[in-house]
């Protein structure tokens, strides 16, 4: 079992829709949860942290994190086309920062 | 300011040949990183140093081996390269335990 664990998608949903990607982590040692997008042939790009249970909101995105289920999600409201890229899901746990495979996202007009 | 800066950005090797992937940070970050990305598996950690002098195996260690030179440095090393591990290599860096990690342009290597 991968420590951190993605749909791999692809996820479509239409333009102006909530898309909503979802990741587990298997360590209850983990410290710190980040989201990434990266687009085709590109280095991944911060989105959002989070630290702490509950909701993190800044401008479209949402990241939620429950710890007791070992769960972080990121929605993201209003889609856009140019949203459509690859989400990753990335988990701080004793000093190493592992990924999940990563949901790729397309949003159609 | 650079941020992380990788080279080679390309590199075809014959199986068996070594090579030194290298990775530079100017952002004075204590942990450094090295990933590598295939088709649908997402980034799996090589090795990671979280700070100078120390180093750690990842996700998949096998055939790497890597040396943190410095603070800024951090170089991953093919003995004997393999087309297993043809893959687009990433370095990273941080700063600390709550911090985002930031990325290099990543190396496309090809072995054949």
């Amino acid at each position: 079992q991968k420590e951190v664990e993605q749909n791999s998608g692809p996820l479509s949903v239409p333009e102006g829709a909530i898309a909503s990607l979802n990741c587990t982590y298997s360590d209850r040692g983990s410290q710190s949860f980040f989201w990434y997008r990266q687009y085709s042939g590109k280095s991944p790009e911060l989105i959002m942290f989070i630290y702490s249970n509950g909701d993190k909101e800044d401008g479209r995105f949402t990241a939620q994190l429950n710890k007791a289920s070992q769960y972080v999600s990121l929605l993201i409201r209003d889609s856009q086309p140019s949203d459509s890229a690859t989400y990753l899901c990335a988990v701080k746990v004793w000093g190493k920062l592992i990924f999940g495979q990563g949901t790729e996202l397309s949003v159609k007009p | 300011n650079a941020g992380v800066t990788q080279t080679p950005k390309f590199q075809v090797l014959k199986t068996g040949q070594s090579m030194t992937l290298q990775c530079a940070q100017d952002m004075n970050h204590n942990s450094m990183y090295w990933y590598r990305q295939d088709p649908g598996m997402g980034l799996r950690l090589i090795y990671y140093s979280a700070s100078e002098g120390t180093t750690d195996k990842g996700e998949v260690p096998n055939g790497y081996n890597v040396s943190r030179l410095n603070k800024r440095e951090f170089s991953l090393r093919l003995e004997s390269a393999a087309p297993s591990q043809t893959s687009v290599y990433f370095c990273a860096s941080s700063e600390g335990t709550r911090t985002e990690a930031f990325f290099g342009q990543g190396t496309r290597l090809t072995v054949v």
